[in-house]
């Protein structure tokens, strides 16, 4: 198992473009996270799934953004029309769905927005 | 609602010193805590947890935090630092009974190791 990969691990694109992450979860696990990290700051929560269904949308998932799961493995972000204030760390995690479980992170994705 | 106060987003130690590493949080049930670790362009690793058994948790590289309901604190304690523990460091809270298990995070204290 080599955890939680992320791809790419860095993009930069043009105000306007749309751009797509992917993120591979460890195989087990059927709960994935997506967290945005901006600079000085802790992540914050944007989304969830539970094997293919999405449960939860932070307010912060504007309708530019959307998320997939379609086979409850991998999962994809969507940004569509991007902006200057979507420069941030992309972060991706994924966990079992019972209590105490730790939650692994991958590399993230830094998005550069110019 | 939930959140998370790291006191200093700076902070600097010598190496062999004692690490400090400040959190308070505020929740409206009894939460579970967190700490991770980040190094520059990289993930989160969890350093520890505390999900309501032992209020003194151990974690990896040698932290140590205690759970302090009282003082609705988390702080994270190293007694010698070394070099390689340069990295920025997140306290996070999350709701055990929220079903999603997400994570609040706080803004994050950067650890500096002066040889």
């Amino acid at each position: 198992d080599t955890g939680v990969s992320q791809d790419p691990r860095h993009k930069i694109t043009k105000r306007g473009q749309n751009v797509t992450f992917r993120c591979d979860p460890i195989s087990e696990h059927n709960r994935l996270y997506w967290y945005r990290q901006t600079l000085g700051q802790g992540p914050e929560f944007l989304t969830y799934f539970q094997n293919e269904a999405q449960l939860e949308k932070s307010r912060l998932l504007s309708d530019r953004f959307s998320a997939e799961r379609p086979k409850g493995s991998f999962s994809t972000l969507e940004i569509q029309r991007t902006e200057q204030g979507d420069s941030a760390m992309y972060l991706c995690a994924s966990t079992l769905a019972t209590l105490h479980t730790e939650a692994f992170f991958g590399q993230g994705t830094r998005l550069t927005v110019v | 609602a939930q959140s998370v106060t790291q006191l200093g987003s700076h902070v600097s130690v010598s190496e062999g010193a004692l690490v400090l590493l400040r959190c308070n949080y505020s929740s409206s049930v009894p939460p579970y805590l967190f700490w991770y670790v980040q190094y520059p362009n990289q993930g989160l690793q969890l350093l520890l947890k505390y999900t309501s058994a032992a209020t003194l948790v151990k974690g990896i590289n040698g932290f140590e935090a205690e759970f302090k309901k009282s003082e609705t604190s988390f702080h994270l304690t190293k007694p010698s630092a070394h070099m390689s523990d340069a990295a920025e460091y997140f306290c996070a809270v999350s709701d055990p009974g929220a079903g999603s298990y997400q994570l609040t995070f706080g803004k994050g204290t950067k650890l500096s190791v002066i040889p």
